[in-house]
């Protein structure tokens, strides 16, 4: 299995600003994704981050809000851009090989004011 | 297009009992299934799959999930339910044809296990 790790754990920002959430894999994997999470409540998939070419984002996500690299197959940011309360939530990376289980890291919580 | 539907927002069981947690899915094709944990304040823990063989999988802490393919269910089930397993729990499914699919996940279901 993977072990993920995120950073940061939790933010509080303002209004406006931008975060960037780095998640560092311990091997080798083929995918990488990033979620979001409203606390007690199901993921929704924020996008797939591609080692080497552009993130595939999903309806109701765009690049120029969610900007994500990948420039290698055990490190993706996500970067929360311009700000505002309601991308207040929870984010998590998650990792894969093709045929097995996604794992999941421990999740970044963000607050905006 | 493939879903999961997790029917119980919150299963409830006293500590000991056997508890089941249910989850049903349709895919276009035959389906890989996953069960997650998620306690207070953590990301999700990964605790069984079934991919193909045995409908019967046995997962972490005890868990098991059966797969029914005329039901199209997976449902988590323990034998004997313990206070700790007290959290958020998702199925999820991924459509197995046709290279990698995205992950479906379930609404979730928070399992209260009452001392």
């Amino acid at each position: 299995s993977a072990v993920i790790s995120q950073k940061p754990s939790r933010d509080i920002c303002q209004r406006g600003t931008s975060l960037t959430i780095q998640c560092q894999v311990d091997s080798q994997v083929t995918m990488m994704f990033w979620y979001r999470q409203q606390p007690g409540q199901s993921l929704t998939l924020i996008a797939t981050a591609n080692q080497g070419s552009e993130a595939t984002y999903e309806s109701g996500f765009v690049i120029d809000k969610f900007p994500i690299s990948r420039p290698n197959l055990t490190f993706s940011t996500l970067t929360v851009s311009n700000m505002s309360p309601e991308d207040s939530s929870i984010y998590l990376c998650s990792a894969a090989d093709v045929y097995h289980e996604q794992f999941f890291g421990p999740g970044t919580r963000l607050t905006v004011l | 297009a493939q879903s999961v539907a997790q029917p119980e927002d919150q299963v409830n069981v006293a500590e000991g009992n056997p508890l089941t947690v249910k989850c049903t899915y349709s895919v276009s094709g035959n389906p890989y299934l996953f069960w997650y944990v998620q306690y207070p304040n953590r990301g999700l823990q990964f605790l069984l799959k079934y991919i193909t063989g045995d409908n019967l999988v046995k997962g972490s802490y005890g868990f098991e999930a059966e797969f029914n393919k005329s039901q199209t269910s997976f449902h988590l089930k323990k034998p004997s339910a313990l206070v700790s397993d007290s959290a958020l729990y998702f199925c999820a499914v991924r459509d197995r044809s046709g290279g990698y699919q995205k992950v479906t996940f379930g609404t979730g279901t928070k399992l209260q296990v009452i001392p």
